[in-house]
């Protein structure tokens, strides 16, 4: 079974730039996680969806993040403009179902803002 | 509000010897509590789990115990391998939260040949 993928693996941008994030889900699996973790801490949720529908996304900078998920199926997460703040590791995750307590996690995007 | 702690940024051991890693909580609604494990350029991977109902769940070499009175968890690894060396999480989730993990900041665990 293939994994979670991520693209891209790094990037490198200047403030006030944007950037977006893809992810690929397990096959089937109806929800989907983006997290940030920024350095010396645990992962944070940004945002929870259910099939196409946002379950959660209480903690997303809503004034600089966005994400969509089209068909239910891959996902992708924007910032714009981007800020130094927004410097980290984000991770998307996958589970068969809302509640499931395992989660999937792809490799990351480490972002550095210049 | 850090909901959850993990007070040790690394730990040492011993190949062969027992690792034991800590978490402690302050939310009591915390249904279940769960370890991942992480790989440098990795993202975790789950490793056990616990419902706040028990006291102990066990896999293999991994045993994660819980002290709800003490709002303390612990993983515990035995023998330790090196493969082991990795970034531990510890992460609780509530049903009244739609289950969100909220996690700690990770302990790096580094088995010594």
């Amino acid at each position: 079974e293939a994994g979670v993928a991520q693209s891209p693996r790094y990037k490198i941008i200047e403030k006030r730039q944007s950037v977006a994030f893809w992810c690929n889900p397990i096959s089937g699996h109806a929800t989907l996680y983006w997290y940030q973790q920024i350095l010396g801490q645990g992962p944070k949720l940004l945002i929870q969806f259910q099939n196409n529908g946002v379950v959660d996304d209480s903690q997303l900078p809503k004034d600089r993040f966005s994400a969509e998920r089209l068909k239910g199926v891959d996902s992708t997460l924007k910032i714009q403009p981007a800020k130094l703040e927004d410097s980290a590791v984000y991770l998307c995750a996958s589970s068969s179902q809302q509640g499931a307590l395992e989660q999937y996690f792809g490799p990351g995007t480490r972002l550095t803002v210049t | 509000d850090q909901q959850v702690k993990q007070n040790s940024p690394s730990l040492s051991v011993q190949e062969g010897r027992i690792s034991i890693l800590n978490c402690d909580y302050t939310n009591s609604m915390f249904d279940y509590f769960l370890w991942y494990k992480k790989y440098p350029a990795e993202g975790p991977t789950f490793l056990i789990s616990i419902s706040s109902i028990k006291d102990k769940n066990e896999d293999g070499r991994f045993t994660v115990f819980l002290n709800k009175s003490a709002k303390h968890l612990s993983l515990h690894i035995v023998p330790s391998q090196p493969g082991d060396s990795a970034v531990y999480f510890c992460a609780a989730s509530a049903l009244n939260s739609n289950y969100q993990l909220i996690w700690g900041a990770g302990t790096k665990l580094i088995i010594k040949p």
